[in-house]
């Protein structure tokens, strides 16, 4: 059983571009959440998607967006780039998140913004 | 809004010391509490999860204990071992929130043989 699988595993991109992450759920599960870690520091939650649609929404601005896909797959796309977006971006999958419900964590995208 | 509070590291400790991690937190509801482990170049593993007042999350000779009194989840092991070098995350999950999750800034700890 594959866990939750992320794609590229680093990306260098210039100031102003365009980025898009990608995110498998765990299997079985339909809930996926996008955090932001950003070096020496705890992740901070981006947004999460439930039946393809933006459920949650952290303090991010409207540069990150998302999507879910029927297959409950995701993707994570970031206009442009300032370098303070440089970080570790981790997707988490669960079964229909609730409070207490377990989150799988991928392995993360780390994304350097020169 | 939701916060959590952990000591700061680094934490530098002998094999077979004993460890506590401090946890608070601050929540609008009754969340659920979780530690989670990352090692170097590595995404989050679950550690353990606690989700009310009083319950015991344990793992891997792991121990937190929900305390709603103190609003707190200390971690705690008995004997580390040098494999248990990591950084640990704090995390609370809030139902009000719709389930999304609020992290410490992670606790580096280096057991030294």
């Amino acid at each position: 059983d594959a866990g939750v699988t992320q794609s590229p595993t680093h990306l260098i991109k210039t100031r102003g571009q365009q980025v898009t992450l990608r995110c498998s759920p765990k299997s079985g599960h339909d809930t996926v959440s996008w955090y932001q870690q950003a070096l020496g520091q705890g992740p901070q939650f981006i947004f999460q998607y439930y039946e393809e649609e933006e459920r949650q929404r952290g303090n991010f601005p409207d540069r990150f967006s998302g999507h879910q896909f029927p297959n409950y797959s995701s993707e994570l796309n970031v206009n442009a780039l300032l370098l303070g977006d440089s970080a570790l971006y981790l997707c988490a999958s669960s079964l229909e998140l609730l409070s207490g419900e377990t989150q799988y964590f991928g392995p993360g995208t780390r994304l350097l913004v020169l | 809004g939701n916060s959590v509070t952990q000591m700061e590291g680094p934490v530098t400790l002998s094999e077979e010391a004993f460890l506590t991690i401090n946890c608070t937190y601050t929540a609008t509801g009754y969340p659920s509490l979780f530690w989670y482990v990352q090692y170097p170049g590595e995404g989050l593993q679950l550690l353990l999860k606690a989700t009310k007042a009083d319950d015991k999350g344990s793992n891997k000779g792991f121990e937190a204990t929900y305390r709603k009194e103190t609003t707190s989840f200390h971690l705690e092991k008995g004997s580390v071992q040098v494999s248990d070098s990591a950084v640990y995350f704090c995390a609370l999950s809030d139902p009000i929130g719709g389930g999304k999750s609020t992290f410490g800034d992670g606790t580096t700890l280096t057991v030294k043989p």
